[in-house]
């Protein structure tokens, strides 16, 4: 079955940075878009990013774009999100999801604090 | 595109008949879909490209709408529907949700 597992998440200083990891299992990875979301406590869904198959094409939001990078290592079935200059804005949990437009697969998210 | 949910928030009876709706501001043709999220969980996918019912999502779920006007209905509501429900165009990017709407049992 579909699993996809965050990780690195915790506590960083505001402009401090933070790698996010996610691993996927029982799919084919390198046939997938993946995404990043995110949820600041208590409030909505965010889209943050989107990585192509292949890796070649990202998208991002206009709130992270220039401070995070979102790749992919196909041959490790790994998803990453470089998360640099974080403010107190950018506490969230964070998600990696599987599609390129409707998404039906998600993982269970990872807690990013951002405090002094 | 902006995505704009209404009602914010609601109550209803077990059995009643839910409706939400959200507009974009823009045409999206039928790029939208909807999810449900409970509290600590993860969203999970209700309906997609407007209209079509996921897999494993119950027939009480329906989505209808297109261009700018769509419409999420649950035709009796369940205890377990007590959730919070986005929309979300995927017509371009940035990928935009509406504000959400969150549903509680009477």
């Amino acid at each position: 079955q579909v699993q996809l597992v965050e990780s690195g998440g915790g506590l960083v200083k505001p402009g401090g940075s933070l790698r996010l990891s996610c691993a996927a299992s029982g799919f084919l990875f390198r046939d997938y878009y993946m995404n990043w979301f995110r949820q600041a406590p208590g409030k909505g869904l965010e889209w943050l990013s989107m990585i192509t198959d292949n890796g070649r094409t990202v998208n991002y939001a206009d709130s992270v774009k220039g401070r995070f990078t979102i790749s992919r290592d196909n041959a490790k079935n790994f998803l990453y999100l470089q998360m640099n200059s974080l403010t107190v804005d950018d506490t969230a949990v964070y998600f990696c999801a599987r599609g390129e437009y409707s998404i039906a697969f998600w993982g269970q998210g990872t807690l990013v604090t951002v405090s002094s | 595109i902006q995505m704009t949910q209404s009602p914010s928030s609601m109550s209803a009876s077990v059995g009643d008949r839910v409706t939400i709706t959200c507009r974009a501001s823009q045409d999206i043709s039928d790029w939208l879909a909807w999810y449900q999220q409970k509290p600590g969980k993860a969203p999970n996918l209700l309906i997609y490209s407007a209209s079509s019912l996921q897999s494993g999502v119950p027939s009480r779920f329906s989505g209808s709408g297109s261009g700018t006007d769509f419409t999420l209905t649950i035709s009796s509501l369940q205890a377990e529907d007590s959730a919070t429900y986005y929309c979300q165009q995927t017509r371009s990017f940035p990928r935009t949700f509406g504000q959400g709407t969150k549903v509680e049992i009477k």
